[in-house]
């Protein structure tokens, strides 16, 4: 069972332009959310995270939305530039230290 | 088993001893990925291995890490002299190609007196 989904797998933007990624989770219970970028034959790293308690967090041209009443979560990159040209996932953590991931939208930032 | 598997769940040591973590990957599943979290901290990656070799070596935090994978299966986290900057849960994923972040194992509890 999916517990943390991402509708899309794919995604292109122009540089310059936003970059939306969405994320959708199933349980009430998880307090903490992530963001990560993987590069091909690269491991994945950490972007940006947000608190449960939290409905926005900004860092750099990073923001991550969170509507906890929609159980949904968004990446917003902007201005998006060529080198941000990865695959994205979101995670989740239960009050259990448990993680959950999406699996992951490949964004493509076209120069 | 139908997911993926870490032992110890957890392992209490003495600051300087040596311990070894081990995950048994789902079969079929060719990447494999080490990660660990701190205390209050999010999850931050250690190394990745595709069949038996670890194309990205550079989340390891010193040469007291190091890992292995044999027959495109089970690996092993060694930590060497431990510190007790290294108590953390260490997780372990697998996936069917490097592009997916893997499903989880249940992880191991370090922690390092």
């Amino acid at each position: 069972d999916q517990q943390v989904k991402q509708n899309s797998p794919s995604l292109s933007v122009q540089e310059g332009r936003i970059s939306i990624l969405n994320c959708d989770y199933t349980n009430s219970m998880f307090d903490y959310f992530l963001w990560y970028k993987k590069y091909p034959a690269e491991g994945p790293t950490f972007l940006i995270s947000i608190s449960s308690i939290k409905d926005k967090n900004e860092d750099g041209r990073f923001t991550v939305f969170l509507n906890k009443s929609a159980k949904h979560l968004s990446l917003h990159i902007v201005p998006s530039q060529p080198g941000d040209s990865a695959v994205y996932f979101c995670a989740a953590i239960n009050t259990g230290n448990q993680f959950y991931f999406g699996t992951g939208t490949s964004l493509t930032v076209i120069p | 088993g139908a997911g993926v598997s870490q032992s110890p769940s957890n392992k209490v040591t003495e600051k300087g001893k040596d311990v070894e973590l081990r995950c048994d990957p789902i079969s079929g599943h060719t990447a494999l990925y080490w990660y660990r979290q701190r205390l209050g901290q999010g999850l931050e990656f250690l190394i990745y291995f595709q069949g038996n070799s670890a194309p990205d070596k550079s989340g390891l935090p010193s040469d007291r890490f190091s890992a292995e994978r044999t027959g495109e299966s089970v690996s092993t986290l060694t930590i060497q002299r431990t510190q007790q900057e290294d108590s953390a849960v260490y997780l372990c994923a697998s996936s069917l190609g490097g592009e997916l972040a893997g499903l989880f194992g249940p992880g191991t509890r370090l922690t390092v007196l």
